[in-house]
């Protein structure tokens, strides 16, 4: 099987840009997560999707936003970017996204704002 | 609100030496999971070891087991025989097993390990 898949690796932008960022989840799972992880930060829990809906929410502003589509693709969408915006996005997946689930991490695509 | 600290930033192995990672946890949830991940240089976070805390027991998994004091909230990792491929950040992270679901990890801010050849 394959695993996560996390599209761009590398990305670019500059302020007041906006960003949309791709993840291909190991094919069977439904439960697709997404984190942020800066040095000063560490990783923190940006939100996760179900079956194409929204099931838990971390601490982040509004202009990070995210979907999912009906084969459990998902995009994040980062709108007026900040420059506190630069750090490595990472997504997981799991089959139903329970706490017992083992999860699969994606290599990541790191964002830097300019 | 749970928390994670991982007190050690850095810390150096020889190899095939064994080597401790300290993590402690915050929480006021009776039952709840906790987990050593791993992050090479290729960023890819992959999962080293598992334990639930209703379990008494240890949990191992080959060179690398935990020592989990409920009581104390802490969650050691031991890594033995260490090898050069076990170079990478360690991470323990904590998920409570009510309310929540598998990616709604808190994670600690992360322990550098070396290993020396």
């Amino acid at each position: 099987k394959a695993g996560v898949t996390q599209t761009p690796r590398y990305l670019i932008k500059t302020r007041g840009q906006q960003v949309t960022l791709s993840c291909s989840p190991i094919s069977g799972h439904r439960s697709v997560s997404w984190y942020q992880q800066t040095p000063g930060q560490g990783l923190q829990f940006l939100f996760e999707y179900f079956s194409e809906t929204q099931r838990n929410k971390g601490n982040f502003p509004g202009r990070f936003s995210g979907r999912q589509f009906s084969n459990s693709r998902s995009e994040m969408n980062v709108s007026t970017l900040e420059l506190g915006d630069s750090a490595l996005y990472l997504c997981a997946s799991s089959v139903f996204g329970q706490v017992n689930e083992k999860l699969f991490f994606g290599s990541g695509t790191q964002l830097s704002v300019l | 609100a749970q928390t994670v600290t991982q007190s050690q930033p850095e810390m150096s192995v020889q190899e095939a030496e064994t080597v401790t990672l300290s993590c402690t946890y915050d929480t006021s949830e009776s039952d709840y999971y906790l987990f050593w991940y791993k992050q090479p240089p290729s960023r890819q976070m992959i999962l080293v070891i598992r334990q639930e805390a209703y379990k008494q027991q240890n949990a191992t998994e080959n060179r690398f087991s935990v020592n989990f004091q409920k009581a104390a909230k802490s969650f050691s990792l031991k890594i033995s025989d260490s090898q050069l491929g076990d170079a990478a950040m360690y991470f323990c992270a904590y998920n409570g097993a009510y309310g929540g679901s598998q990616g709604n990890l808190i994670f600690g801010k992360g322990t550098k390990l070396s290993v020396k050849p």
